[in-house]
């Protein structure tokens, strides 16, 4: 089983949609979660961390189930611009930086 | 502020050839991260520096792989002798604190004929 699984998509939606993607970790200690977003041919920048809580920030939720080892990002009313790969990250490692990235989610909004 | 810094962007040479790759982390960054990225693996770690020591190799994939860091603002990564199958974007990537999120350059598209 690899360290973080994401459904690869691809996901096709029309503008003003919303979205959801799921992401699995097999690490029940690992310690930090983050969404990244990675535009074609570009480096991934940091979308935003996911917090036991759940945090939002716009029209993007990220969420934590430690219980079922899953984290989810949604977006709310899509823009064209949401278009990328959307990589789940979980940090396992006791040292404090066992960073695993998921292979990605890729996401196209369509007009 | 400038972000992390990596040269070449683009490095086409053929099999056998030893590439340098090179990184300049944000300044004030104590880590500083080698990722690899291919269609088939995705994003993997490679290795990851504290205060320029390197603390974990375990992703560097064979000998032919090494990488340093001289300094605070500085880092190589070195395949000699490269193959084909080394083909990849190769990024760098730095954090501030430990377990932090990283910032990554633009990275080094790497073509091996």
């Amino acid at each position: 089983r690899k360290e973080v699984e994401q459904d690869p998509g691809p996901f096709n939606v029309p503008e003003g949609a919303t979205v959801a993607f799921n992401c699995t970790y097999s690490n029940s200690a690992s310690q930090s979660f983050f969404w990244y977003r990675q535009d074609c041919r570009k480096e991934p920048k940091l979308l935003m961390s996911v917090y036991s809580s759940g945090n939002e920030d716009g029209r993007f939720t990220a969420q934590l189930n430690r219980a079922s080892q899953y984290i989810s990002l949604l977006i709310r009313d899509s823009k064209l611009s949401d278009s990328a790969t959307y990589l789940c990250v979980v940090n396992m490692g006791n040292t404090g930086n066992q960073f695993y990235f998921g292979t990605g989610t890729s996401l196209t909004v369509i007009p | 502020d400038a972000g992390v810094i990596q040269s070449p962007r683009h490095e086409v040479t053929e099999m056998g050839q030893e590439v340098t790759l090179r990184c300049k982390p944000i300044s004030g960054h104590d880590y500083l991260f080698w990722y690899r990225q291919t269609m088939m693996r995705g994003l993997e770690l490679l290795i990851y520096f504290n205060n320029n020591v390197p603390i974990d190799d375990s992703g560097m994939p064979e000998d032919r792989f090494s990488a340093k860091m001289p300094n605070a603002s500085f880092s190589t990564l070195k395949i000699q002798p490269s193959e084909p199958r080394d083909s990849a974007v190769y990024f760098c990537a730095s954090s501030l604190v430990e377990g932090q999120p990283q910032h990554f350059g633009d990275g080094t598209r790497l073509s091996i004929l």
